[in-house]
């Protein structure tokens, strides 16, 4: 069965601080990411992973940055957390690229962070 | 303006009702075109995909793409109670493989 879990469901922390959001995948997969969802706006790529130590940008990835040192686990990182980083935090992984792939993501249970 | 445009409802039907959920989108790249399914505090789930334009069904789901005019429908039929979530469209550009999700349309089915 397909498992990814995240690290916290909840999360509360206080503005500047610095948070860690881990995902672990256990399907062997190359392709992880970290996602923010807000009411209206749906989900937003903040940044994405397609191999270890690797990283693309996604489309908002200021005031992010993440760490894929093992295949398995893709952490984001709050460097200095803000107000308007309150949100849902869904990680993702899929498969390799592939020319009928249907590059399904499958999705953690989400950390809902709150700042204070 | 967005990649993707989809009507957030809320959208409220009785149960057995048939359901359509409607997403717009720019982007000619985008190559095929996924469904994903989202029920209260859980992660979104993948429901169906489709390639082409036309219709694909699975049981009581059927998704049709129209590339010409970029539009992509998800049908319910026979809608349940246990349907309630929230629905997001989710084309794909080939190139990049990457997810551009539309705002989600949130469906109450009401028995």
């Amino acid at each position: 069965d397909v498992k990814v879990t995240q690290s916290s469901r909840y999360l509360v922390k206080r503005t500047g601080e610095k948070v860690f959001l881990e995902c672990v995948q256990d399907m062997d997969h190359e392709n992880m990411f970290w996602y923010r969802q807000d009411p209206g706006l749906g989900l937003r790529l903040i940044y994405f992973s397609y191999d270890v130590k690797m990283k693309e940008k996604g489309d908002i990835p200021e005031g992010y940055s993440v760490s894929r040192e093992k295949k398995e686990r893709f952490s984001l990182i709050l460097e200095s957390a803000s107000t308007n980083q309150t949100s849902m935090y869904l990680c993702a992984s899929s498969g390799a690229l592939a020319e009928e792939s249907t590059d399904t993501q499958y999705f953690g249970p989400g950390t809902r962070l709150t700042v204070l | 303006q967005k990649e993707v445009e989809q009507d957030p409802g809320p959208l409220s039907v009785p149960e057995g009702a048939i359901v359509s959920l409607n997403c717009t989108y720019s982007n000619s790249a985008f190559q095929y075109f996924m469904w994903y399914r989202q029920y209260s505090r859980k992660g979104p789930e993948l429901l169906m995909y489709t390639y082409s334009s036309g219709n694909k069904e699975d049981g009581r789901f059927t998704a049709q793409v129209d590339k010409s005019s970029k539009y992509i429908s998800l049908f319910i039929r026979d809608s349940q109670p246990s349907d309630s979530a929230t629905y997001l469209c989710a084309p794909v550009s080939g190139s990049a493989r990457q997810l551009t999700f539309g705002s989600g349309t949130q469906l109450t089915v009401l028995p």
